[in-house]
C-alpha cells in the first residue's frame, strides 16, 4: 500500500519549457489535490477534482492545468514554466472533499 | 488579511514543557478543520481534526471555537521529537472544496 506517490522527486526546467508532474493514490479516494509550498510559507491550492471527471480552481491556478485521468491519478502540467513557478509541489488525496488529506512526498522544482 | 493566520513562531521550549498554539480564520461558514505537522522538506501529515467538542489524543489537546473563529493545539510534555512545523487547516466555506493552510507555527524543543 503505497498511499500518494508522485513523479518525479525532482525537476530542473529552463524557463518557457513545459513538463507534467505525475499524482496516484491507490486509496479509492475520490477528491484529489495540488498544491504549492514556497519557503516558509505554507500550502497553497493550486486546483482540486471532488471526483473523477471534475476538477474545480484554487487559489493559485494561472500558469497550470489539471487532468483527473482516472480515480486513481491527477497531473499537473506547467505549460511554458517560468522562474515564480520555483516550489515543492504537494499532491494530496481525501475519501472526499474536507476530509482529511493524505500527501505524496512532493517534487521540487526549480526553473531557471 | 490572510483567512487564516498562525503566529509563525519560532518557539523555543525546553523538555517537558507545555506549548499552545493558535490559528484564527476569517471564513465563519468553514466546515472542517485539522492539524498537520510537517517536519523539514517532508509533506504534511496528519495529527488530528479539530472538534467543538475538544479532542485529546495523549499529549495532545485540540480546541475549536467557532464563536471566536479560531482552533487551538495544545502539547504537554514535550519531546524532543515534538520538533517540527504544526499546519492549521480549515477547510470548506464559500468554496466547497477549498482547503487553506496556515503558514506554520515552528517548534523546537531543546534538551
Amino acid at each position: 500500500n503505497a498511499g500518494v506517490t508522485q513523479t518525479p522527486k525532482f525537476q530542473v526546467l529552463k524557463t518557457g519549457q513545459s513538463m507534467t508532474l505525475q499524482c496516484a493514490q491507490d486509496m479509492n479516494h475520490n477528491s484529489m489535490y495540488w498544491y504549492r509550498q514556497d519557503p516558509g510559507m505554507g500550502l497553497r491550492l493550486i486546483y482540486y477534482s471532488a471526483s473523477e471527471g471534475t476538477t474545480d480552481k484554487g487559489e493559485v491556478p494561472n500558469g497550470y492545468n489539471v487532468s483527473r485521468l482516472n480515480k486513481r491519478e491527477f497531473s499537473l502540467r506547467l505549460e511554458s514554466a517560468a522562474p515564480s513557478q520555483t516550489s515543492v509541489y504537494f499532491c494530496a488525496s481525501s475519501g472526499r472533499l474536507l476530509d482529511t488529506q493524505y500527501f505524496g512526498p512532493g517534487t521540487r522544482l526549480t526553473v531557471l | 488579511r490572510k483567512e487564516v493566520e498562525q503566529d509563525p513562531g519560532p518557539f523555543n521550549v525546553p523538555e517537558g514543557a507545555t506549548v499552545a498554539f493558535n490559528c484564527t480564520y476569517s471564513n465563519s461558514a468553514s466546515q472542517s478543520f485539522f492539524w498537520y505537522r510537517q517536519d523539514c522538506r517532508k509533506e504534511p501529515k496528519l495529527l488530528m481534526s479539530v472538534y467543538s467538542s475538544g479532542n485529546e489524543d495523549g499529549r495532545f489537546t485540540a480546541q475549536l471555537n467557532r464563536a471566536s473563529q479560531y482552533i487551538s493545539l495544545l502539547i504537554r510534555d514535550s519531546k524532543l521529537s515534538d520538533s517540527a512545523t504544526y499546519l492549521c487547516v480549515v477547510n470548506g466555506g464559500a468554496n466547497a472544496g477549498k482547503s487553506t493552510f496556515g503558514d506554520g507555527t515552528t517548534l523546537t524543543v531543546k534538551p
